[in-house]
């Protein structure tokens, strides 16, 4: 299976900046996914992410606030943007490799303060 | 949007003791998928199910597929203290949309040494 790097692993940042998480896959791969997960919750895909085209977002999750850049088959990156405490979360990475293949990163910590 | 329901929430069990958690829809789900989470990682994918009325073995786990394809289950035989974290099941249709992933809200497992 892909190995994932995610950056940063944590962070804290004041409320109204942005930070911009980096995902880095060892391989080629078509999909990456973008998911959000709450204190306690469990896991909530925030968009798909393809080379070459729009980030496509799920619903309660919008471009200004959430948005994406895949510029190659091995690299994406989340920005979190005007942050709240309620961002607060774990956000992690994900990759499709065929029809069964799905590998996590570690995730990133955020809180918001 | 689809939703699985995953139960017990939580469990705190005796080491050496089975385990015994499962994951129902209301919808039909062509690929049902277990993952385990350790604090501070992404999820580890277990065990991968593909066909209704599957039964998948991965050590002292064990998944089966229901025949409807609206519910799954995860035994773990002889639980040991390595075993604690959070449980989560995991749905994905075929077709248009197919690498999407629908998450149940996880099983906290706590084994007693």
């Amino acid at each position: 299976s892909a190995v994932i790097s995610q950056k940063p692993s944590r962070d804290i940042c004041q409320r109204g900046t942005s930070l911009t998480i980096q995902c880095q896959v060892d391989s080629q791969v078509t999909m990456m996914f973008w998911y959000r997960q709450q204190p306690g919750q469990s896991l909530t895909l925030i968009a798909t992410a393809n080379q070459g085209s729009e980030a496509t977002y799920e619903s309660g999750f919008v471009i200004d606030k959430f948005p994406i850049s895949r510029p190659n088959l091995t690299f994406s990156t989340l920005t979190v943007s005007n942050m709240s405490p309620e961002d607060s979360s774990i956000y992690l990475c994900s990759v499709a490799r065929g029809e069964y293949g799905y590998t996590f990163g570690s995730g990133t910590r955020l809180t918001v303060v | 949007g689809q939703q699985l329901n995953q139960s017990p929430q939580s469990m705190f069990i005796q080491e050496g003791e089975d385990v015994s958690m499962n994951c129902t829809s209301s919808s039909i789900f062509n690929t049902w998928l277990w993952y385990k989470q350790d604090p501070g990682e992404g999820p580890v994918l277990l065990i991968a199910l593909y066909k209704a009325g599957e039964l998948t073995s991965n050590g002292r786990l064990t998944a089966q597929f229901g025949i409807t394809r609206k519910d799954s289950f995860l035994n773990i035989s002889a639980s040991i203290p390595s075993d604690v974290g959070i449980y989560f099941c995991a749905g994905k249709y075929s077709g248009a949309g197919s690498y999407q992933l629908t998450f149940g809200k996880g099983t906290k497992l706590s084994v007693i040494p």
